[in-house]
């Protein structure tokens, strides 16, 4: 079955520190990768995607991604967190072939404290 | 580009009755998506058309929803004799098709059965 793992629920942490979202998703195929931010009672916006190339992907807001292919993974990261970071972010694949449709994980509620 | 739009915002209804909630996508955009997020979960793909083609729905849209996109434009989403587990927020994207394009989003459309 297609999956996307995001193996921390919330991750709380200090204004200006390093942060890392995980993520794990189930293949048996190529995929596309993609990480959306969510501010409250907002739509989705994305940070950025992985299609192919360079597994180092740079977002939007100083974010950036890893694409792990042996380990099924593309963590999400940033080096230095602001205040304005705090919102909820999802990982999400297309599985490439058919409908290109997103499947997301549970989501990771990053909260950035003073 | 104004955007992905959604309307209305919000919904409250007693359970039983019928609701609709409207989407216009990007200009030009071919694909058009719906996808339905209760709270503290990701996004849950419902279906999704190609111009007025409706290609793919999911098992969890069951024989009371109902999805159009009669031009190939806007689309509606109609819940027929609502149940309180029909509450949600009911996210509609679009993108213009092809491999690995961005999906965009609209702010959502929440609807509580009371």
């Amino acid at each position: 079955a297609q999956s996307v793992t995001q193996l921390d629920s919330q991750v709380p942490v200090f204004e200006e520190a390093p942060v890392e979202l995980r993520c794990n998703y189930s293949s048996s195929v190529s995929v596309y990768l993609f990480w959306y931010v969510q501010y409250p009672n907002q739509g989705l916006q994305l940070l950025l995607k992985y299609l192919s190339g360079s597994t180092l992907v740079k977002g939007i807001n100083g974010f950036e991604a890893e694409f792990n292919k042996s380990q099924t993974s593309f963590h999400l990261r940033k080096p230095s967190v602001h205040i304005s970071d705090t919102a909820e972010y999802f990982c999400a694949v297309v599985y490439r072939g058919g409908s290109e449709k997103l499947v997301f994980g549970k989501g990771t509620k990053l909260t950035v404290n003073p | 580009d104004t955007g992905v739009s959604q309307d209305p915002r919000h919904k409250i209804t007693k359970r039983g009755q019928n609701v609709t909630f409207r989407c216009d996508p990007i200009s030009e955009h071919n694909r058009l998506y719906w996808y339905r997020q209760t709270l503290g979960q990701g996004p849950e793909f419902l279906t999704y058309f190609q111009n007025e083609a409706q290609l793919e729905k999911s098992r969890l849209l069951s024989d009371r929803f109902s999805a159009e996109r009669p031009k190939g434009s806007f689309s509606t989403l109609e819940i027929q004799r609502t149940e309180q587990g029909d509450s949600a927020m009911y996210l509609c994207a679009s993108s213009p098709g092809g491999t690995g394009n961005t999906i965009y989003f609209g702010e959502g459309s929440w609807l509580t059965v009371v």
